[in-house]
């Protein structure tokens, strides 16, 4: 059973450009989130998907930011027109329909630099 | 208001020896469910252990336990034994409702084993 992936595994970008971020959950996992974590602090979280549906964003999301997951599988997270306060981890997870339901087990990460 | 308190920014714990990492939490709701993860300087978030607030046993997983005292609302987190590949950051977390996913997560604990 592979865990949950993510691509890439580092962006750098200049600011005002637009990045997109992939996640792979584990499969037949059908929820899946996003989360944003910066330098020393906890992951906060951002958005949440079960099957196809986004079930919750948070205020942390704004416009700048998109979340998708058009067929229940992999999910994309774009910024548009990057900002410097952009730069963090930003931590995809899944968790399973059935057993430990709300366990959350998380991929790599991508780190995002906005210079 | 912070929904999860970690105090302890660093600790330093002998190998072989137990280390006590302290968590508070903060929360209305009657049913929550608590967890540790472990972010190594890799970045992933590891799951380690879970606690529902029905259950009536402390949580158990190998050498990871978690003294769960519901009036105090704290859920600290037991590792014996304590092995050099230990040294992480470790952050605990916090779902809250039935019906909500999302996990709130502390500032995190920096655990150095010392050989």
């Amino acid at each position: 059973d592979t865990g949950v992936s993510q691509n890439p595994r580092h962006k750098i970008t200049k600011r005002g450009q637009n990045v997109t971020f992939r996640c792979d959950p584990i499969s037949e996992h059908n929820r899946l989130y996003w989360y944003r974590q910066t330098l020393g602090q906890g992951p906060e979280f951002l958005t949440y998907f079960q099957n196809e549906a986004q079930l919750e964003k948070s205020r942390l999301l704004s416009d700048r930011f998109s979340a998708e997951r058009p067929k229940g599988s992999f999910s994309t997270l774009e910024i548009q027109r990057t900002e410097q306060g952009d730069s963090a981890m930003y931590l995809c997870a899944s968790s399973p329909r059935a057993g430990r339901t709300h366990t959350q087990y998380f991929g790599p990460g991508t780190r995002l630099t906005v210079l | 208001a912070q929904k999860i308190t970690q105090t302890q920014p660093g600790m330093f714990v002998q190998e072989k020896e137990a280390v006590t990492l302290d968590c508070t939490y903060d929360t209305s709701d009657p049913s929550y469910g608590l967890f540790w993860y472990k972010q190594p300087s890799s970045g992933e978030m590891i799951f380690l252990i879970y606690q529902g607030s029905y259950d009536q046993q402390n949580a158990t997983e190998g050498r990871y336990s978690l003294n769960f005292q519901k009036a105090r609302k704290s859920a600290n987190l037991v590792i014996s034994a304590s092995q050099l590949g230990d040294s992480a950051m470790y952050f605990c977390a916090m779902r809250e409702g039935q019906g909500d996913y999302k996990l709130s997560f502390g500032a995190g604990t920096t655990v150095t084993v010392r050989a």
